[in-house]
Parts: structure tokens; sequence; C-alpha cells
């Protein structure tokens, strides 16, 4: 079964430093992965998705997340942490067979000033 | 363009009751998918609609759970009686092709 495990329940950061959210993931074949963020009392949102097209992907709001396959990691990184980024973020694999996304347990990011 | 829209965003019911909880997926969508978060956990795949068709509901957890989608526009899920587990965060989701797109989610609390 495909999985994704993701190393840290929470990472706190200070304002303007980068952000690193870890995940490695289980799979026989190449996935294709997936980033989401949900912002408190608001719904999840698509952060950015990796579909073997390229190793990088950058996603929305300076997010980006860079598939190592040697590793089975796909971290999640910003250069730069704004008080905006605060929220929990899941990642999330789609197995090869059916449409069920699976994932993981949730980062929550803690932006302090 | 409208997003996935749920209704209601809360509900609190006594244990035994029923709820009826809605999804309005993105129009156009024929994938319609139903998850669910109970505290602590991960967030779990109930079940998966292509149009009106149930594609895959191996994750619906007893029958006391049932999802339609009658015309293969909105969808339902209503629990029947509802347990104190059942509480937990229902989210709804819909696609076209690979990217799912989620909606804020209802809140239940069964007491």
């Amino acid at each position: 079964a495909q999985s994704v495990t993701q190393l840290d329940s929470h990472v706190s950061v200070s304002e303007g430093t980068p952000v690193l959210l870890r995940c490695n993931y289980s799979s026989s074949y190449s996935p294709s992965l997936f980033w989401y963020v949900q912002h408190p009392n608001k719904g999840l949102q698509l952060l950015l998705k990796y579909t073997s097209a390229a190793t990088l992907v950058k996603g929305i709001n300076g997010f980006e997340a860079e598939f190592k396959k040697s590793e089975t990691s796909f971290h999640l990184t910003k250069p730069s942490a704004h008080m905006s980024d605060a929220a929990e973020y899941f990642c999330v694999v789609r197995p090869n067979s059916g449409y069920a996304l699976n994932f993981g347990k949730g980062t929550s990011l803690l932006v302090t000033p | 363009e409208a997003g996935v829209t749920q209704f209601p965003s809360h509900s609190v019911i006594e244990k035994g009751q029923t709820v009826t909880l809605r999804c309005d997926p993105i129009s156009g969508h024929d994938n319609l998918y139903w998850y669910r978060r109970v505290m602590g956990k991960e967030i779990k795949f109930l079940l998966h609609f292509v149009k009106e068709s149930k594609q895959d509901e191996s994750g619906m957890p007893n029958n006391r759970f049932l999802a339609e989608r009658t015309g293969g526009t909105y969808s339902t899920l209503k629990v029947q009686p509802a347990e104190l587990e059942d509480s937990g965060v229902y989210f709804c989701a819909s696609s076209l092709g690979e990217t799912q797109y989620f909606g804020p989610g209802t809140r239940l609390l069964v007491l």
C-alpha cells in the first residue's frame, strides 16, 4: 500500500526564516504526491503536486517541494516564512490504482514574530 | 467559479440521532469524494462517486453511513444512528481528473 509519513507533528519558525516540512513516502511505483494546506476554519487548499514531470515542483505562496526517489522523500520548503503561513500542512499520496488519497497525519506550522 | 461547498458547517447532535451532510461539487466535476478526520487521526477516504455511481466505497466504516448522489450533482452523507466515534470533520472533494479540490468541511459533534 502507498502511504506517507510526516516526520514532524509540529514545526515552529520565526518570521523571515526558512521553512522545512518533511515527508517520506512508501510506494512501489512512481507515485503522485501532493501537499495540501489547511488554515484555521478553512478547507484544504492544494499547494502543489508532483506527477513525474519535474523533480522540483513549485507551488503557490512561494512553496516548493523536491521529489527525491533515492530518499523516498517529498519535503516542502519555503525560503522565508510569513505569519500567514501558519496552518496545518498535509503530505498526500495517490495510489496508482484508484483515486482515494492517502493523507499523512499533518504538520502544524507555527510562525512567530 | 464557485468552489466545493458543504452544508452545514457545524452540527451538534445527540447519540442515536440522524444527521445528513450535503456537498455541492464544482460545476462539471464528475468525480466526488467524501473523507473524514476524527480527532487525533489522519484524514481518511470514505468513498468516491463518478457521476451518480459509487466507484469505490471501501472506506465507509459501517452500514450506519449512507451516501447518495442522485442525478450526479450534489451528494449527501447520512449517518443513522450517530455514535460518539462519528465525531470529526467530514470533507467533500471533487475533481475532473487527478487533482481533488476540497470543501471547507462539516464539523460534526455527537454528544
